[in-house]
């Protein structure tokens, strides 16, 4: 079955980087694009950008394209989205998110179970 | 940048019709998604293509598109459906969800 297992909760101070993992199983990797939306306490979902899991093409949202980025490795499965410069609020919880590629619909199907990221000093 | 909008909240009573819109400039002419999120879990497709359900998904969730409004409907509403509702759509290569609907079942 198809299984999008991100990592742990962080807590991170202002101006660090956090580092969220997702590993994708039960499904050929290459055949979908991993995408990145986030949710800040009681507010709405905001997309952050998608990597292509067969070639590494990346693109993102104009909000965080500066603090960004979005890499993959193909043998383990797993892509990763590092956001820098982390602020107050970029408190949120972060989901990975499976999009099958050449769509014409960016369809969400399956997504991780969420990782919190805690901005505090 | 475009923009979905969403009523903040819409009450139903069980075995009634739930009706939930999403506005957004010539919305009509995309693809829309809806997403049901519970309390503390991560978010699930309802509808995708604007009328098309997930399998797995109960035939009373539909959507349908018209104009600048797409619109989720569930027909014969049950408590477990309490939740947030989330649209969303793709425009100039860029994903926007809409602001949410809390859905509450009396």
């Amino acid at each position: 079955q198809v299984q999008l297992l991100q990592s742990g909760a962080e807590m991170k101070r202002p101006g660090a980087s956090v580092t969220v993992s997702c590993k994708a199983s039960g499904y050929i990797f290459s055949d979908y694009a991993i995408h990145w939306v986030r949710q800040a306490p009681g507010q709405r979902l905001e997309w952050m950008g998608w990597i292509n899991g067969g070639n590494g093409n990346t693109k993102f949202s104009q909000k965080f394209q500066d603090r960004i980025n979005i890499t993959r490795d193909t043998s383990a499965t797993t892509a990763y989205m590092q956001l820098s410069s982390l602020r107050f609020d970029d408190t949120g919880i972060y989901y990975c998110a499976r999009v099958a590629l050449y769509t014409r619909s960016p369809d969400f199907d399956y997504w991780g179970q969420g990782t919190l990221v805690t901005v505090s000093t | 940048s475009y923009e979905l909008t969403q009523p903040p909240s819409v009450s139903v009573s069980p075995g009634q019709t739930a009706t939930i819109t999403c506005s957004g400039n010539h919305l009509g002419d995309k693809y829309v998604s809806w997403y049901q999120q519970k309390p503390g879990q991560s978010p699930v497709l309802v509808i995708y293509q604007t009328s098309k359900r997930p399998s797995g998904i109960p035939e009373r969730f539909s959507g349908s598109s018209s104009g600048n409004t797409a619109t989720l409907t569930i027909s014969g509403t049950q408590a477990m459906e309490e939740a947030d509702y989330y649209c969303q759509a793709w425009d100039s290569s860029t994903i926007v969800f809409g602001g949410g609907t809390k859905l509450t079942v009396l």
